[in-house]
């Protein structure tokens, strides 16, 4: 079992829809979440960092974590064309320098 | 800033060459990794390092070698270059344990 899984999709979604993008993770020792946006040919770039249970929005973007059922999702309100890309979920474990991420879920907005 | 750079852009490598892929932050950043991504496919870590003259292997390091004598500059090596070899190299750097990553734009280096 990989320690960071997501769904590699891809997602569709049409435009002014909400995409809900999910990553579950197998070691409980967790720190930290992020999410990452990945243009095709183009370096990754974070969106969201989150630390503690619950929600944390950021304009479209809102990232829930729940460490009980070991869960960390990404929701983006309002999809737009420019938002079709991969997102990469990645997580801070104890005692790693390194962080471990999932594989990504690409996701297409269709206008 | 300029953040994480990363030298060349792309690069061209016949098979049993050599060459050193540059990687420099601006933001006193203590810990710096070494990523290689192929097409359609994750981010695999191949070595890291959390601080000057301190380096360690990632889950894909065969093939590579790094040195950290600054702060600032996390050199990639590639020694007898292969066609497995052929990816996107991306550099990058955070804080600590719990920041997140800062990514360079990437090396293209194609193994022929």
């Amino acid at each position: 079992q990989k320690e960071v899984e997501q769904n590699s999709g891809p997602l569709s979604v049409p435009e002014g829809a909400i995409a809900s993008l999910n990553c579950t993770y197998s070691d409980r020792g967790s720190q930290s979440f992020f999410w990452y946006r990945q243009y095709s040919g183009k370096s990754p770039e974070l969106i969201m960092s989150i630390y503690s249970n619950g929600d944390k929005e950021d304009g479209r973007f809102t990232a829930q974590l729940n460490k009980a059922s070991q869960y960390v999702s990404l929701l983006i309100r309002d999809s737009q064309p420019s938002d079709s890309a991969t997102y990469l979920c990645a997580g801070g474990f104890t005692g790693r320098r390194a962080l471990t991420f999932g594989s990504g879920t690409r996701l297409q907005v269709q206008p | 800033n300029a953040g994480v750079t990363q030298t060349p852009k792309f690069r061209i490598l016949k098979i049993g060459q050599s060459m050193t892929l540059q990687c420099a932050q601006d933001m006193n950043h203590n810990y710096m990794y070494w990523y290689r991504q192929d097409p359609g496919m994750g981010l695999k870590l191949i070595y890291y390092s959390v601080g000057a003259g301190i380096t360690d292997k990632g889950e894909v390091p065969n093939g590579y070698n790094v040195s950290r004598s600054t702060t600032e500059d996390f050199p990639l090596r590639l020694e007898l270059a292969a066609p497995s070899q052929t990816s996107v190299y991306f550099c990058a750097s955070r804080w600590e344990d719990d920041s997140p990553l800062h990514f360079g734009n990437g090396t293209r280096l194609t193994v022929t």
